[in-house]
């Protein structure tokens, strides 16, 4: 099983709609996560850490539930240039990154 | 302010040559990782520097992997000889050793990734 489950989609949504990713880890000691947006042929780029308390980021919210081992991310409004692969990443205590698979997302006119 | 950057961004090599990777991390970062991702499967981590010392190499596959970071500044990757399993995308990560983020101020691990060198062994 992998440390860090996605969907890989891909999740094809028009313009404007709502769209929600899910991930689920099995690493209980994971301390922190983050959701990193990645284009095609592109490095991984931060989009944000996700908390247990929940945090916002203009159109963009994240969640940690610690007890179900589940992470969240939603997109609202959705915008063209939304367009990527959104990866989920777990960080233990030794820096070392874990990451899921991805999901692809393709924001359609 | 420069990111992450890896030389070459692409290398076509074949089976049995020898290649090396090159990454210059963001200055001033003391943590430099190397992780890879090959054909269909999720980025992997492969290892660690603090400095110029290896802080964790669980990830490197074997013995023909070599890494270094002399001086603690750039690092290179070397694979010696290469083999067909070895095609994929080779990232680099740098990091300050923790960055206050978030609510409350939590400290975590930011790594900045170069955009990667893409392998290609025939």
């Amino acid at each position: 099983r992998k440390e860090v489950e996605q969907d890989p989609g891909p999740f094809n949504v028009p313009e404007g709609a709502t769209v929600a990713f899910n991930c689920t880890y099995s690493n209980s000691a994971s301390q922190s996560f983050f959701w990193y947006r990645q284009d095609c042929r592109k490095e991984p780029k931060l989009l944000m850490s996700v908390y247990s308390s929940g945090n916002e980021d203009g159109r963009f919210t994240a969640q940690l539930n610690r007890a179900s081992q589940y992470i969240s991310l939603l997109i609202r409004d959705s915008k063209l240039s939304d367009s990527a692969t959104y990866l989920c990443v777990g960080n233990n205590a030794g820096n070392m990154l874990t990451f899921g698979g991805g999901t692809r997302l393709m924001v359609k006119p | 302010e420069a990111g992450v950057t890896q030389f070459p961004s692409h290398s076509v090599i074949e089976k049995g040559q020898t290649v090396t990777l090159r990454c210059d991390p963001i200055s001033g970062h003391d943590n430099l990782y190397w992780y890879r991702r090959v054909m269909g499967k999720e980025i992997k981590f492969l290892l660690h520097f603090v400095k110029e010392s290896k802080q964790d190499e669980s990830g490197m596959p074997n013995n023909r992997f070599l890494a270094e970071r002399t001086g603690g500044t750039y690092s290179t990757l070397k694979v010696q000889p290469a083999e067909l399993e070895d095609s994929g995308v080779y990232f680099c990560a740098s990091s300050q050793d923790w960055e206050l983020a978030g609510p409350g101020g939590a400290a975590k691990n930011i790594q900045y990734f170069g955009a990667g060198t893409r392998l290609s062994v025939l």
